[in-house]
């Protein structure tokens, strides 16, 4: 089935350690995106893709960067001048930017700080 | 984008239809009602979306107010499985990349 894959589903960072979060999509969107939620709150965008080898930086992208080298992935490096990572972190990804486009999102990756 | 009110709170019993309202009052002609659920600790799913008329699909149906005032989302059987926050939310129909930003939702919860 055509979906949104994103890996590990739970990660742990020490401090000073950088990771990366895998997004990965197979249903050949153009635009992809990561957001971050935490508890009892709304999303959050950090990057955003439209195209491959193209991404712009969310409302809040300091602390983290991505590539897009391939249509299909998206991923995502949590760094560690992020200070406060801790987070449910959601990859999306939609056929166009417009309005009547829906973002579809992976079940998502949670990363705690040990 | 527009702002929108949904109730914090539902009870629905299960195999009844659960109707979720939402207002957006302010609501632009060029904005898009769309409808997402989060299950706890899953990511978000679209559930359905629409401009004027009423929609349907195999998870719900959408139904607009004549003044696009208001909506209300319709799961016709509701199950045990559809437990979950509800979120209604608006989107510019054109201008570029758009994010999606989620309200505080309504918490549905089906009872047996």
């Amino acid at each position: 089935d055509g979906g949104i894959t994103q890996s590990p589903k739970y990660l742990f960072r020490k401090e000073g350690q950088n990771v990366t979060l895998s997004c990965e999509q197979n249903l050949n969107h153009d635009a992809m995106y990561w957001y971050r939620q935490d508890p009892g709150q709304g999303l959050r965008l950090i990057y955003y893709s439209q195209i491959v080898n193209d991404f712009q930086k969310g409302d809040i992208a300091e602390g983290y960067s991505v590539s897009r080298e391939k249509k299909e992935s998206f991923p995502l490096t949590v760094t560690s001048a992020q200070k406060n990572p801790t987070a449910f972190y959601l990859c999306a990804s939609s056929s166009g930017q417009g309005g009547n486009q829906p973002q579809h999102f992976g079940d998502g990756t949670r990363l705690s700080i040990l | 984008d527009a702002k929108t009110t949904q109730p914090t709170s539902m009870d629905c019993a299960e195999g009844r239809a659960a109707n979720l309202p939402c207002n957006h009052s302010t609501i632009s002609g060029n904005e898009y009602v769309y409808w997402y659920r989060q299950i706890h600790s899953q990511g978000p799913q679209y559930i359905i979306h629409g401009l004027k008329n009423n929609e349907t699909n195999e998870m719900a149906s959408l139904i607009i107010t004549e003044d696009r005032k208001s909506s209300t989302l319709i799961l016709p059987h509701a199950t045990l499985r559809d437990t979950a926050v509800y979120y209604c939310i608006v989107r510019v129909a054109a201008g570029g990349y758009q994010k999606v930003t989620f309200g505080t939702g309504t918490k549905l919860q089906v009872i047996p």
